[in-house]
């Protein structure tokens, strides 16, 4: 019954391929989030999705581009993948809209290699 | 702007010391969340607590407590009589009600409790 789930954990890939992250919640939640952990463990906000609907892009190359089919779902795909990449991505969920302040709750992280 | 500052980057404690993590916010909003996430080894993200800005009551869950402190900007968090398992980075995160539910994160605190 596991809340936020991401695939792959791990994605070993080379430079310049393109290559889609995955993430569902089944918290009923109405907001999901990208956020990136650097090599330094500093996390920060990518982007967010209230109901399929893009309320955060935290100035974030345009090879990063989120999509949400449906507000249980949040993908990341990634084009034209640079050595910087290199991180680990999370994906979390909340409950309620935009100005509703509420407890996030994180994937387990997928760690992208970029070699 | 929004910040989050833990200026202990490292600490180094014997089991069943006391150990205190220190948060210090910025924040220009009234109405904000503060939390905790611990970072075990394995890499996931663990929710640990929440605070809204209008609640200082100290918490206390088992050997963890919580001081929260507006007059000086501070959320500190406090192990009591640690153990190995509390071994992990631990974040401390600021949520606003105008920042579209972002949490920003401080540097995180690796915290090594040695047998």
């Amino acid at each position: 019954d596991t809340a936020v789930s991401q695939t792959p954990k791990y994605l070993v890939t080379q430079m310049g391929n393109d290559k889609s992250i995955k993430c569902e919640q089944n918290l009923g939640h109405d907001t999901m989030y990208w956020y990136k952990q650097d090599s330094k463990k500093f996390l920060k906000i990518m982007f967010s999705y209230n109901n399929k609907e893009l309320i955060i892009n935290e100035t974030v190359p345009n090879r990063f581009s989120p999509k949400s089919p449906d507000k249980a779902h949040l993908n990341l795909h990634i084009n034209s993948l640079e050595l910087g990449d290199s991180a680990v991505y999370f994906c979390a969920s909340s409950q309620g809209g935009t100005g509703v302040l509420d407890t996030q709750y994180f994937g387990p992280g997928t760690r992208l290699t970029v070699l | 702007a929004q910040k989050v500052t833990q200026a202990q980057t490292e600490i180094s404690v014997v089991e069943k010391e006391d150990v205190t993590l220190d948060c210090v916010y910025e924040t220009r909003d009234t109405t904000y969340y503060l939390f905790w996430y611990k970072q075990p080894p394995s890499g996931e993200l663990v929710f640990l607590i929440r605070r809204n800005s209008f609640d200082e009551q100290n918490e206390i869950s088992g050997r963890y407590s919580w001081n929260f402190q507006k007059s000086t900007s501070s959320f500190n968090f406090t192990i009591t009589a640690s153990q190995v398992v509390d071994s992990a980075v631990y974040f401390c995160a600021l949520s606003e009600e105008e920042g579209a539910q972002k949490l920003v994160f401080g540097q995180g605190t690796r915290l090594t409790i040695n047998p």
